[in-house]
């Protein structure tokens, strides 16, 4: 089946930093989504990006849709406390079901 | 904003019971997705309905079984529980098509069944 490569696989911070993670695929998604999971909560979705070559922001959040439609990344910038969690790419062809990525827990260290 | 709601938040059953999980989309949501998370995993994708309508399946046991009613709210059923049953459940809803492209799909809070 299909295999999304995210990395890295968890990132140690201090508040203020910058953070970028990314997503890579061995087949062309059609759309790519980011999501963010508190511990023992559902999915909450951050970005969603529709074109290949998209560049989208959402606050401190930019995500891109890379050119092969193979990879994605996510930034944050200025870290802040509640930005902590484990971050999840997920593609999507057509519509229906969503394919996550392995994640990325984000850890910031006071 | 009304989210997905889910019921129960937690469930706790012993080797060979059953369980049903609850999921009521957002209003006017016409698609709804089940997906298993293990500890330390990523969301698996179980089955998704349609208009009521059985649309997708993924690795979803034989043992499990779903439906969704005429009011959209979906019910995931579980027989025979294994202990490897023991995950949080999402359920996912969606408009299956927004201005030509698919809709963005919005998780529930899930809920976390344990199997003793």
């Amino acid at each position: 089946g299909q295999q999304l490569n995210q990395s890295p696989q968890s990132m140690f911070i201090q508040e203020g930093e910058d953070v970028s993670m990314n997503c890579t695929s061995s087949s062309i998604f059609n759309t790519w989504l980011w999501y963010k999971q508190d511990p023992g909560e559902g999915p909450v979705l951050l970005i969603a990006l529709y074109k290949a070559g998209e560049l989208t922001s959402n606050g401190r959040l930019t995500a891109q849709f890379g050119i092969t439609r193979k990879d994605s990344f996510l930034n944050i910038s200025a870290s802040i406390p509640s930005d902590v969690g484990i971050y999840f790419c997920a593609g999507l062809i057509g519509n229906e079901k969503l394919t996550f990525g392995t994640g990325t827990r984000l850890t910031i260290i006071p | 904003a009304a989210g997905v709601i889910q019921s129960p938040r937690h469930l706790i059953k012993e080797k060979r019971e059953t369980a049903t999980l609850k999921c009521y989309p957002i209003p006017r949501h016409d698609t709804v997705y089940w997906y298993q998370q293990g500890p330390g995993q990523d969301p698996q994708f179980l089955i998704s309905f349609y208009e009521k309508m059985q649309s997708d399946k993924g690795s979803i046991p034989d043992r499990f079984s779903a439906q969704q009613f005429s009011d959209y709210h979906s019910e995931l059923n579980m027989s025979s529980l294994e202990l490897g049953d023991s995950a949080l459940y999402f359920c996912a809803s969606s408009l299956r098509w927004v201005a030509g492209g698919p809709g963005e799909q919005y998780f529930g809070p899930g809920t976390r069944l344990t199997v003793t």
